[in-house]
């Protein structure tokens, strides 16, 4: 079963405009939740969240973890076609054997 | 400084043949994880290395195996190929064991004839 599930699949956005990523999980006792960006091959660190709560930001982006509805957001604001690329949520479970669990990612196409 | 260098980029192997990738992690980084990535399961943790030793395994059978040397480079080692192990399979170094920001390498992509 799917314990991370990104929504949406994929996004095309004009430049300027303002996404929210989700990213739904299943498990409750967990590590943290991680962003990743991925444009070509290698993902990017974006941002770690734990169950803290406390929203995390770089620059245009920010992201939050919602402990109640279990899920996170990413948000982008003034979209750049820089931003254009798959973005990746995993959480990192605390069972067993501290698996790391990645979701299927969100295709973000941003056009000029 | 230099990022996580996977070799080989590319390679092509038949069924039943056995491959061996190889990760070298950021200088400093003593923990390795690896991960296949293909576009209908996505992003798949394989396993972690750290100091040497596994430390977190993932869902893969095992014919799926790896190791991590004294100079925390790492090998992926796939035996008995099957056309399914075609992939992208990506590396990523980390100073502390599985936890937090991750630096990933290119990857190397196999694919399995």
């Amino acid at each position: 079963e799917d314990k991370v599930v990104q929504s949406p699949l994929s996004l095309v956005v004009h430049e300027g405009d303002t996404v929210t990523l989700n990213c739904s999980y299943e498990v409750t006792n967990f590590r943290s939740l991680l962003w990743y960006k991925q444009e070509k091959k290698a993902p990017t660190f974006l941002f770690m969240l734990t169950s803290s709560g406390i929203e995390k930001k770089s620059g245009r982006l920010s992201s939050i973890l919602d402990k109640k509805e279990l899920s996170s957001i990413l948000n982008i604001t003034a979209t750049q076609t820089g931003d254009s690329a798959i973005y990746l949520c995993a959480l990192l479970d605390q069972t067993g054997a501290n698996n790391l669990f990645f979701g299927t990612g969100t295709r973000l196409t941003v056009i000029p | 400084k230099a990022g996580v260098t996977q070799t080989p980029r590319y390679l092509i192997k038949t069924r039943g043949q056995q491959v061996t990738l190889s990760c070298s992690p950021i200088s400093g980084h003593r923990s390795v994880s690896w991960y296949q990535q293909t576009p209908g399961q996505g992003l798949q943790f394989l396993f972690e290395y750290f100091s040497e030793t596994q430390r977190n395994k993932g869902n893969f059978p095992g014919r799926f195996s790896g190791r991590q040397f004294s100079n925390s480079r790492s090998e992926m080692n796939v035996s008995t190929l099957e056309l399914g192990d075609s992939a992208l399979y990506l590396c990523a170094s980390s100073f502390y064991e599985l936890a937090g920001e991750l630096f990933f390498g290119e990857g190397s992509r196999l694919t399995v004839l």
